[in-house]
């Protein structure tokens, strides 16, 4: 069974361009969770979508966005991109049922110049 | 607000040592507690998950504690070996769905 997928797994941009980060859950999740791991820093939750519709946000600007598809793959938006926003961005995904138990992707490592 | 700490930050031990990797949390309202291992630069992989009804978990080599009562787990790894050597995350989750906080992590090397 493949595990969460994420694309793609490196990119470089620079201040003031947009990204799109790409999430597919492991079959079967209808959770997807996302979350930044900066250099030095501990990881930080960004995003929750659940059957489609986005469930809990983080402290992180509106300029963070994101969304869930049908097929329950997500995708993160970042728009004007920041320097600080370099990072390891981490997709989970979660089954149903009552384990609570995420499965995490190898993630997106984004180079801001 | 939850605070998960993590000590020590960063621990060196020679091949064949066990050890133990202490996780506190502020509020002992928890659903469950998992421990992550990360290698450089990649993502986490699940180790253990521990249910807040549950006292430990054992996988292998690696047995995991809970007193959610003081805010503490541990987690015990046991003839560590050089493959051993990661970044050990714990979490803690307040819902079945609800999102993960994380700690910072200990830096674990496992030496020849």
């Amino acid at each position: 069974e493949a595990g969460v997928t994420q694309s793609p797994t490196h990119l470089i941009k620079t201040r003031g361009q947009q990204v799109t980060l790409r999430c597919s859950p492991i079959s079967g999740h209808t959770s997807v969770y996302w979350y930044q791991q900066a250099l030095g820093l501990g990881l930080q939750f960004l995003l929750w979508y659940d059957e489609g519709e986005e469930r809990n946000r983080g402290n992180f600007p509106p300029r963070f966005s994101g969304r869930q598809f049908p097929n329950y793959s997500s995708e993160l938006n970042v728009n004007a991109l920041e320097l600080e926003d370099s990072a390891l961005y981490l997709c989970a995904s979660l089954p149903l049922g009552p384990t609570g138990e995420l499965f995490f992707g190898e993630g997106s490592r984004l180079t801001v110049l | 607000k939850q605070e998960v700490t993590q000590i020590p930050a960063a621990l060196s031990v020679p091949e064949g040592e066990n050890l133990v990797l202490n996780c506190s949390f502020t509020d002992s309202a928890i659903y469950n507690l998992q421990w992550f291992r990360q290698d450089p630069g990649k993502g986490l992989t699940s180790l253990l998950l521990i249910q807040s009804s549950q006292r430990e978990q054992t996988s292998g080599r690696l047995n995991a504690s809970l007193d959610k009562s003081s805010g503490r787990s541990t987690l015990y790894i046991a003839a560590s070996q050089p493959g051993d050597s990661a970044t050990y995350l714990c979490a803690v989750g307040r819902g079945t769905a609800s999102k993960l906080t994380f700690g910072t992590g200990t830096r674990l090397q496992v030496t020849l």
